[in-house]
């Protein structure tokens, strides 16, 4: 069965400083990979994706980059963190789509930042 | 485009009683739709999916939802209410290859 991971589960980092979280998948090959900010009552944003080693696609222009430089691993990171960068940080994972695929992704535990 | 409206942000119900969370969607193809719960400060994991084949879809922990294409609807329901459901749910549409959020229903049971 697949598991996904993400480290670390919480982080307290100060204004101006770097920012590099990971996820890493088990049990699967070539999956698609997803990052997803969970602000507070804000739901959630799709920050990028990933279909394959090095392809990374944003959606949001922001503070943040994401790297993927394994095929079951995935960084998001930041040069700077700014305050408001702070919230609930998920990974995600997919099959590759085919013909009569349905979706769904499935999450990590997530890491929760707080940036003062 | 497709989208996801979660009628109701927050349910409360007492437990042993039944939860209805309300989902309506908007697609112009036939859809996938999902649920998921979110405990605190947990990750989302997926209650049930629909994918055009049987209309009630049956999830994990007791939880149903029933696809409606007359009313674009995707409810949830589950018989009995446990306090372990509280939790966040959000119904979730694909959309050109990503997922589509709902704003999300916040459940209480209440002992």
């Amino acid at each position: 069965s697949q598991t996904i991971h993400q480290w670390p589960a919480t982080l307290v980092q100060p204004v101006g400083s770097p920012l590099s979280l990971e996820c890493t998948v088990e049990g699967t090959s070539n999956p698609n990979l997803y990052w997803y900010r969970q602000a507070a009552g804000r739901g959630l944003q799709l920050l990028f994706y990933s279909v394959g080693i090095g392809q990374i696609s944003s959606e949001v222009p922001q503070n943040l980059s994401a790297s993927r430089p394994q095929d079951r691993q995935f960084i998001l990171s930041s040069k700077k963190l700014l305050l408001s960068d702070s919230g609930f940080y998920l990974c995600a994972w997919s099959f590759i789509r085919t013909s009569g695929s349905s979706y769904e992704q499935y999450f990590g535990p997530g890491t929760r930042l707080t940036v003062t | 485009a497709q989208s996801v409206t979660q009628l109701d942000s927050h349910v409360s119900v007492s437990e042993g009683t039944p939860v209805l969370l309300r989902c309506n969607y908007s697609s112009s193809y036939s859809p996938s739709l999902f649920w998921y719960v979110q405990h605190p400060n947990k990750g989302l994991q997926l209650l049930l999916k629909y994918t055009s084949a049987a209309t009630l879809v049956k999830g994990i922990n007791g939880f149903e939802a029933e696809f409606k294409k007359s009313e674009t609807s995707f409810h949830l329901t589950k018989p009995s209410a446990h306090m372990s459901d509280a939790a966040e749910y959000f119904c979730v549409v694909n959309g050109k290859g990503k997922l589509v959020f709902g704003a999300g229903t916040i459940l209480r049971v209440k002992s």
